[in-house]
């Protein structure tokens, strides 16, 4: 148990466009879901926290208006980039903390990689 | 910065070796957790210990934790070629629930 897929696994765009990523538990009810990024040979970097129907809360350095994240639902978090740009290339993770009694673990989905040209 | 620091950041053994690896972090923690990532993968949760345990076990793994120094090691015993990856502890820091600090990482490389 404890699934978390995301789509699409990789994407090329041009410059200026936006990019929406899916994150979606499969079978639990996340609660919270986080949003990642890594740069090649670097660790994870934080983005953005989400709670199902309120607010992203954005890690310092992050542009809200630029990495747009809506959680409507207990399984789905989605994460817009919009008008992407070269610079925002990179790979992009989400994790789901869900209801499990006693589990704090965060379960990972396999990750995006965006490409921007 | 608020990232832990692992050491080292690359290391290479052969199979059937036992590999270590070190981390490093800054705040108190709530729990320390380590993740296996390989290449171009997402993670993959390995193990979890509380601040109020010392050690750890989980098949061939094992984990230490000493709150006092702030770090925390993981040790892969009999090493298999499968085992080549990236390994990141992770921190979720006290008063901040589930939002994890990752460390830099170590690369580790089984040879055959």
């Amino acid at each position: 148990g404890a699934v978390v897929s995301q789509h699409p696994s990789w994407v090329i765009c041009k410059s200026g466009t936006s990019v929406k990523i899916e994150c979606r538990s499969l079978d639990f009810q996340a609660t919270t879901m986080f949003w990642y990024r890594q740069f090649p040979k670097q660790s994870l970097m934080l983005m953005a926290t989400s709670n199902e129907g309120s607010k992203a809360t954005y890690e310092q350095g992050v542009e809200k208006d630029k990495f747009l994240i809506n959680h409507a639902s207990l399984t789905l978090s989605t994460l817009t980039v919009t008008s992407a740009h070269p610079e925002d290339s990179s790979f992009y993770i989400c994790s789901a903390a869900g209801r499990r009694t006693s589990d704090e673990t965060q379960y990972f989905g396999p990750g995006t990689r965006l490409l921007v040209l | 910065s608020q990232q832990g620091e692992e050491d080292p950041q690359a290391l290479s053994i052969q199979e059937g070796e036992n590999a270590t690896m070190n981390c490093s972090y800054k705040t108190s923690i709530n729990n320390l957790q380590w993740y296996r990532q390989n290449s171009g993968r997402g993670l993959v949760h390995l193990i979890l210990i509380r601040s109020n345990e010392r050690e750890k076990h989980s098949g061939r793994l094992r984990v230490t934790l000493d709150t006092s120094k702030k770090s925390s090691s993981l040790l892969i015993t009999a090493s298999r070629a499968a085992d080549t990856a990236s390994y990141f502890c992770a921190t979720d820091a006290w008063g901040a629930t589930n939002k994890l600090i990752f460390g830099t990482g170590t690369l580790l490389a089984v040879q055959p």
